[in-house]
């Protein structure tokens, strides 16, 4: 089955412990990125990958660490949480070419930093 | 920054009528446009994209753009309480910043 998994699905962390959440996807897609949704301010991307050791910066990176050394896997770092990084964080992938063609979304983090 | 602005509703229809919603953005350089369908506390979910002037349908959804006004709109017919979710226009800003904005979202109540 087509899909992209991302884990964990829910997580209670405190300030300042360095988390992982991982992305993985099974389409062979170029384009991977994440979101993340908050109440009233909607989605908003933090990063995005447009292959293997290719990344750049979404509209909310500041806080975030990316990398992207396969092809099928693109984790968010969180080197040091901090409450308002509390907030259900989405990973998605598409095929990549011009124009961007649809993306494939995970199921969603619920991360709560205390 | 490039903005991508909807109404954010909530937006209430009768069972079997037309849904309208609506999605304008800042970029000219903007080449590819989505909706999505975000049901309360799950992913979104892909509902139409469109690259090309005018309209493209699929089944009771109806994507319309106008690029020179820089709008988007969805229109749903014969509105089912099924659709009772909140819509997500996305916009692929490019120019080689191949970044995605969306919308705050309209929230859609179909009443029975």
């Amino acid at each position: 089955e087509a899909q992209v998994t991302q884990n964990p699905r829910y997580l209670i962390t405190v300030t300042g412990k360095k988390l992982t959440v991982t992305c993985s996807q099974n389409m062979n897609h170029e384009y991977m990125s994440w979101y993340r949704q908050d109440p009233g301010l909607g989605l908003r991307q933090i990063y995005y990958s447009m292959n293997v050791e290719v990344t750049d910066k979404g509209d909310v990176p500041e806080g975030y660490k990316v990398s992207r050394k396969e092809k099928r896997n693109f984790p968010l770092i969180l080197e040091s949480p901090s409450p308002n990084q509390t907030s259900l964080y989405f990973c998605a992938s598409s095929l990549y070419n011009l124009p961007l063609y649809e993306q494939y979304f995970g199921p969603g983090t619920r991360l709560t930093v205390t | 920054q490039k903005e991508v602005e909807q109404n954010s509703g909530p937006l209430s229809v009768p069972e079997g009528a037309i849904a309208s919603l609506n999605c304008t953005y800042s970029d000219r350089g903007s080449q590819s446009f989505f909706w999505y369908r975000q049901y309360s506390g799950k992913s979104p979910e892909l509902i139409m994209f469109i690259y090309s002037n005018g309209d493209k349908e699929d089944g009771r959804f109806t994507a319309q753009l106008n690029k020179a006004s820089q709008y988007v709109s969805l229109l749903i017919r014969d509105s089912q309480p099924s659709d009772s979710a909140t819509y997500l226009c996305a916009v692929n800003i490019g120019g080689g910043s191949e970044k995605l904005v969306f919308g705050k979202g309209t929230k859609l109540t179909v009443n029975p």
